[in-house]
């Protein structure tokens, strides 16, 4: 199962929106509902930010959105703010039952 | 609210195997996935595999099938993951997760565990 494939970096000025791409094929992302998004700060674990494409956990800011069309997910990062600037990672279910990451994007607010 | 705590830092030799534990509470143990995901320095995230304990055996990623072993004891509440053949590519910070069980949901995390591998 290959990596899903994501863009290096993104960035944005404050109060931007910007938006993340996760692309895969009908085998993962383009197959199933179930695409998530997390963000990593350095030396931290992950922190879920999306799941099934464009729910949010409790406590998630509503800043945060996500959806997908085709084979291609997407996180949208609205009213950029400085604590945004981070790492942010997809991940899809796949039709082997396992989970498959994205190869992540480095968020920069300039 | 499932809370992780996983077991200390280790280094190891070429060659050897490492067991990384991690001990849940909160919830119901035998009901939700543990999944290992591992992060190399400067490098994205990798799923390992994981396991549901109430169903038993492991599902494994394709590239670490044969090399780790996930196992879960219901009674302490703990998962572990036993990684052979160690090599210094397998340098890295090992995190389990939790979530529902039917996609791997990575919902919760544990602290993480550095193992490092070094002759």
């Amino acid at each position: 199962q290959s990596a899903l494939t994501q863009p290096a970096s993104v960035s944005g000025s404050p109060g931007q929106s910007i938006t993340i791409s996760c692309t895969g094929t009908s085998s993962d992302v383009g197959g199933y509902n179930y695409v998530s998004w997390h963000q990593q700060h350095p030396g931290k674990a992950p922190k879920l930010m999306i799941y099934d494409v464009s729910n949010r956990p409790s406590g998630v800011s509503n800043r945060f959105s996500g959806s997908k069309s085709g084979n291609t997910a997407s996180l949208t990062i609205s009213g950029l703010q400085a604590e945004d600037e981070t790492d942010y990672y997809c991940s899809s279910y796949t039709s082997t039952s396992t989970r498959v990451f994205g190869t992540g994007t480095k968020v920069t607010v300039l | 609210q499932v809370q992780l705590v996983q077991s200390g830092a280790e280094v190891k030799k070429p060659g050897s195997s490492v067991k990384v534990s991690c001990k849940a509470s909160g919830g119901t143990f035998n009901t939700y996935a543990i999944s290992w995901v591992r992060q190399a320095p400067g490098q994205g995230l990798e799923w390992m595999g994981g396991i549901i304990p109430i169903f038993g055996p492991a599902t494994y990623a394709q590239m670490f099938q044969g090399r780790v072993t996930i196992t879960a004891d219901e009674s302490t509440g703990t998962a572990y993951m036993e990684l052979g053949s160690l090599r210094s590519e397998d340098t890295a910070v090992y995190y389990c997760a939790s979530g529902r069980y039917f996609d791997w949901l990575l919902d919760y995390w544990g602290q993480g565990t550095l193992v490092t591998v070094s002759s």
